[in-house]
């Protein structure tokens, strides 16, 4: 079945520096990929939504130049932390969408990220 | 805009009870409806799906039927196990063109704990 890895799974970082969190779908090719933050006992909150070769497009709210999503390849996009505060931790969970598939929205598994 | 509203938690039941969490959605056009289980730490599974009007998915003994009428989709299970512990969330997408490239729209999800 397809597989969408995650990584890492945890990190901790310090205030003011940068994280990077990687996505790859690995037996099948994504031409759209999700990231969503997921806060304590809430639901996911979609952040952006990235496509293989072309600008993410983010959703309200979130700020482009703090969160970095680059989508070079069809089977890898990651999400960058740029400067992060202890606000930004959180739960941040990608989903890749199967190319010519409906509906076939697979998970990673998480990263959690704590800032300190 | 879409939205999908499910029954507040936790919902706390006994080894082999009856499951019901309600979840009703409201969106344009005709929507697939989904329901995911994210076990602690760990990013979401799908559990079933329904892509039209009285569709039922099933999958390991939970069934959810596509209500258009009564614009729902609600999840239920004969006989809970205290493996089906987790969080539950219901979930739409919209369509494009025959095709569904849109994003998930997320419930708030609902805290399942099951007691031996």
């Amino acid at each position: 079945g397809a597989v969408v890895s995650q990584h890492p799974s945890w990190v901790i970082c310090k205030s003011g520096t940068s994280v990077k969190i990687e996505c790859r779908s690995l037996d099948f090719q994504a031409t759209t990929m999700f990231w969503y933050r997921q806060f304590p006992k809430q639901s996911l909150m979609l952040m952006a939504t990235s496509n293989e070769g072309s600008k993410a497009t983010y959703e309200q709210g979130v700020e482009k130049d703090k969160f970095l999503i680059n989508h070079a390849s069809l089977t890898l996009s990651t999400l960058t932390v740029t400067s992060a505060h202890p606000e930004d931790s959180s739960f941040y969970i990608c989903s890749a969408r199967q190319q010519a598939t409906n509906y076939g929205y697979t998970f990673g598994s998480g990263t959690r990220l704590t800032v300190v | 805009g879409d939205s999908v509203t499910q029954m507040e938690g936790p919902v706390t039941l006994s080894e082999e009870a009856f499951l019901t969490i309600n979840c009703t959605y409201t969106a344009t056009g005709y929507p697939s409806l989904f329901w995911y289980v994210q076990y602690p730490g760990e990013g979401l599974q799908l559990l079933l799906k329904a892509t039209k009007a009285d569709d039922k998915g099933s999958n390991k003994g939970f069934e959810a039927t596509y209500r258009k009428e009564t614009t729902s989709f609600h999840l239920e299970k004969g006989s809970v196990q205290v493996s089906d512990s987790a969080v539950y969330f219901c979930a739409l997408t919209d369509r494009a063109g025959g095709t569904s490239y849109g994003k998930l729209t997320f419930g708030q999800g609902t805290i399942l704990t099951v007691h031996p």
